[in-house]
């Protein structure tokens, strides 16, 4: 168990609607990584967030965004669902934001998308 | 951009030594990460190298030549466990520490 979670495990619902991934950090890491992974690809990056602010973006479609609140948490919201955003998506927590440092990892949420 | 190259499948014996290299081409090094990952599981991490030469833990060592854009992921002892995906990491951009993934290497261990 690596202190990080995810709700839910499992979300299925129908193209074109829209739904929100919700992360909780280790206690006292203050940066949350998001990243996608389909079948035929690895782990995508998605975004990351440092206490509350923006630190990177990767290939983050315009459908998606996400946040990070005073408490923490993050959220990933995915609107306008198409089939291929079905994929497992991972939230990640690190310490700091800047210099590599060790992810550690939640359980993910697999989306399938209708 | 971008790019990491590994193997995408090996597979090795029980108790034997295994090599899974990784070359990587990326516009910024902030260091090279080893995850392993077992199926539908979530990423658990290895090893980080950020200089040159080999870091040992336990039965596992990941070497690193800044010079070549190379390195690998050596597992000795093999076990069945060990069966599993290994992925190579790099994070690229200083200021943050975001990830970029190659598609990873399943490992098979056979007894």
């Amino acid at each position: 168990d690596s202190g990080v979670t995810q709700t839910p495990k499992h979300l299925i619902t129908a193209t074109g609607q829209r739904v929100t991934l919700r992360c909780s950090p280790r206690s006292g890491d203050l940066s949350v990584y998001w990243y996608q992974q389909s079948l035929d690809q690895g782990l995508q990056f998605l975004i990351q967030y440092y206490n509350g602010e923006e630190r990177a973006k990767g290939n983050i479609l315009e459908r998606f965004s996400a946040q990070q609140f005073p408490d923490l948490h993050s959220e990933l919201n995915l609107s306008s669902l198409e089939l291929g955003d079905s994929a497992l998506y991972f939230c990640a927590s690190s310490v700091v934001g800047g210099g590599a440092n060790e992810q550690f990892f939640g359980p993910g949420t697999r989306l399938t998308v209708l | 951009g971008q790019n990491i190259d590994q193997p995408t499948e090996m597979t090795a014996t029980e108790g034997a030594i295994v090599q899974i290299n990784c070359t990587y081409q990326t516009s910024g090094f902030n260091g090279l990460f080893w995850y392993q990952q077992h199926a539908g599981e979530a990423p658990t991490f290895l090893s980080y190298n950020v200089l040159d030469g080999l870091e040992e833990k336990g039965r596992f060592s990941s070497f690193l030549s800044r010079s070549k854009g190379y390195s690998y992921l050596l597992l000795k002892e093999l076990q069945m466990k060990d069966s599993a995906s290994y992925l190579c990491a790099v994070s690229p951009q200083t200021g943050a520490n975001n990830l970029f993934f190659g598609t990873g290497t399943r490992l098979t261990v056979i007894p």
